[in-house]
This record gives C-alpha cells, structure tokens and sequence, in this order.
C-alpha cells in the first residue's frame, strides 16, 4: 500500500481562499482517482470531490479538485470560505491490486 | 430515500467479539456492495473490507484477515460486520458505507456510525 499525507491543519478568512495538498508517496497520483472527504464533528464523512476533479450534486463550485504529477500531489481548493465550511477534510484514494482503500490523515480547517 | 440504520454503541472486554448490523432501505438491497470503514479517536479512517449482498461474497482488508466477519440478511436487507479478538486498538467508530454502482471505490451514503469502546 501507498501513504497519503496531508497537513495537520490549514486555516483561512471568509471570502479568503484555503487549498488543502495530499501527497502520495509511492505509484503516481494519476494511477487511481482521488476523492475528497468533509467530515463534521460526530458526523460521517461526506464527498465533495471524487475522480480528481468531480462535484457531487449539492456540492458547492466553491469546492474544487485538482492533482499535479510534477508533485505527485492532489489538492483540494476551497474559494470564498464561510464558516461552514470548518471541518477535517481526508483525501482518498485505492489499491486496485490489492483491493483497498487508502486515506490520508486528514487536514483540520479553521476559518477564522 | 437511502438510509442506513447502524446498531447502538458498544462495550466489549479485551478478547470478545462485538458485531454491528447496518439496516439498509431506500433501494434494492442486493444491488449495491457495501463497505464497512472504521475511525478510531483522532484519525482518519481506515477501510476494512466490502460485502456483496447479493451472493454474500466478502472481501476483507489484510489487517483484518481472520478476524472480521462480514453477512448480510437479505429476508431484512441487513448487514453485519463481526470483529474477533478485540483489543484497546479496536476502539473506533465503524461505519458502513453503500459502495456507488459498479465503482469499488466511490461511496454515496453512509450509516450514522458505531462506537465501539473496547475496555477491561
């Protein structure tokens, strides 16, 4: 299996724009998609990214997704924060080969 | 509307066995496979194997092989996942998740989770 780091945590004003990096140590970022959890407190995660790049329906266009070989890395991009959008977020990924699902440790956001 | 139902917490002793069932209505049961995904206190979560409920075929995550049970009732549209052997680093709370239609590794809604608490 691969590791999937993140930062422990990020913060940003409203309006203000926060991205979030997951950066996979072994096998490129393009070889599986990556998707994006938020998670509140006492609450399961939920997708606002998933397959690098795509929406949910009812995710806002504020959310988006990203990944850069050159890095390895995938980001996720939130754009005119609001205070609800503080939550831990937890990129995601897969072993095809090995049938498993890889998470990062999740970064927290704070808007302040 | 999908839902998914979870059992109630949980207290176990070192060494018992805890097994959490995930009501499931909204949908065709046997059409959809379902993860189940834990999280333990402060960190991210960590899948531990899929279920197709329609043949019962499972496959389980290398750290949980030979510990981790995974059924399902279909006469109830129920799923439940054993877990064997507990010890303090079985504290978590456990999740199913419906995995998306013909993708392994996409989800689309998940239970409300299970705190299992593992304690002498």
């Amino acid at each position: 299996n691969f590791l999937l780091t993140q930062p422990h945590s990020v913060s940003g004003s409203p309006g203000k724009t926060v991205s979030i990096s997951c950066t996979r140590n072994s096998g490129s970022i393009a070889s599986t998609y990556v998707q994006w959890y938020q998670q509140r407190p006492a609450s399961a995660p939920t997708t606002v990214i998933y397959e690098d790049t795509q929406r949910p329906s009812g995710v806002p266009d504020r959310f988006s997704g990203s990944i850069d070989t050159s890095s390895n890395s995938a980001s996720l991009t939130i754009s005119g924060l609001k205070t609800e959008d503080e939550a831990t977020y937890y990129c995601h990924s897969y072993d095809s080969a090995n049938l498993n699902w890889v998470f990062g440790g999740g970064t927290r956001l704070t808007v302040l | 509307q999908v839902q998914l139902v979870q059992s109630g917490a949980e207290v176990q002793k070192p060494g018992a066995s805890v097994k959490i069932s995930c009501k499931a209505s909204g949908y065709t049961f046997t059409n959809f496979y379902m993860h189940w995904v834990r999280q333990a206190p402060g960190q991210g979560p960590e899948w531990m194997g899929i279920i197709n409920p329609h043949d019962e075929r499972a496959t389980s995550a290398q750290q949980f092989q030979g510990r981790l049970t995974l059924t399902r009732d279909t006469s109830t549209s129920t799923l439940y996942m054993e877990l064997s052997s507990l010890t303090s680093e079985d504290t978590a709370v456990y999740y199913c998740a419906r995995s998306v239609s013909g993708s392994f590794y996409l989800s689309d809604f998940w239970g409300q989770g299970t705190l299992v608490a593992v304690s002498s």
